[in-house]
């Protein structure tokens, strides 16, 4: 049982360029996000999946688009990455809201836009 | 978005002193989550709560989600050398348009020998 599992741990972006995080959980969790982390900034929601097939916008959602074609899947795309997205990111899933509502991280992936 | 106050922002203690830190809003929040987080990794949950008044423990680690359902404490009682981290509050809001957690700015616990 890995959990929460991302690809890649590190990457070096050059303005512009594009690049997909893929985030995979074998807990057979209904909800997924993904989260920024910058420092003194806490976490900060960017999008979010309640399921298969779906997504919606969390808190600072510009400049990235997110897709969940399978439950165990969800995969955040910067389609030209800009250096105010050097960051790292991490995905969370959790069964879903209410007393299921814990969710479970990932290891993260720290990214540099030069 | 609504904001979570964290307090205090750093924490040095010396090994085997109890830790206290905090967590307010200014809104009705529903879940209170306490996370650590060690260098390098993502955040691990601690501690859920959610109901008002509610008290609960893990091993040395004891929080509260408060009665006004504005704030949440997390006690650690003597201390040790692994509870070195970042350690942040996270809570669901009523009201709250998104399904993620709002986060505070976390605590820096560091121990000095």
């Amino acid at each position: 049982n890995a959990g929460v599992t991302q690809t890649p741990k590190f990457r070096v972006l050059k303005t512009g360029q594009s690049m997909t995080l893929l985030c995979a959980q074998d807990m057979n969790h209904e909800y997924m996000y993904w989260y920024r982390q910058d420092p003194g900034m806490g976490l900060r929601l960017i999008h979010y999946s309640v399921g298969e097939g779906t997504t919606a916008k969390g808190e600072v959602p510009d400049g990235y688009n997110v897709s969940r074609l399978k439950k165990q899947n969800f995969l955040l795309g910067l389609e030209s990455a800009a250096p105010s997205q050097t960051s790292v990111y991490f995905c969370a899933s959790s069964y879903g809201r209410g007393p299921s509502y814990e969710q479970y991280f990932g290891p993260g992936t720290r990214l540099t836009v030069t | 978005g609504q904001q979570l106050n964290q307090s205090p922002q750093s924490m040095f203690i010396q090994e085997g002193e109890d830790v206290s830190m905090n967590c307010t809003s200014s809104s009705i929040f529903n879940t209170w989550l306490w996370y650590k987080q060690d260098p390098g990794e993502g955040p691990v949950l601690l501690i859920a709560l959610y109901k008002a008044g509610e008290l609960t423990s893990n091993g040395r680690l004891t929080a509260q989600f408060g009665i006004t359902r504005k704030d949440s404490f997390l006690n650690i009682s003597a201390s040790i050398p692994s509870d070195v981290g970042i350690y942040f509050c996270a809570g669901t809001y009523s009201g709250g348009g998104a399904d993620g957690l709002t986060f505070g700015k976390g605590t820096h616990l560091i121990i000095q020998p």
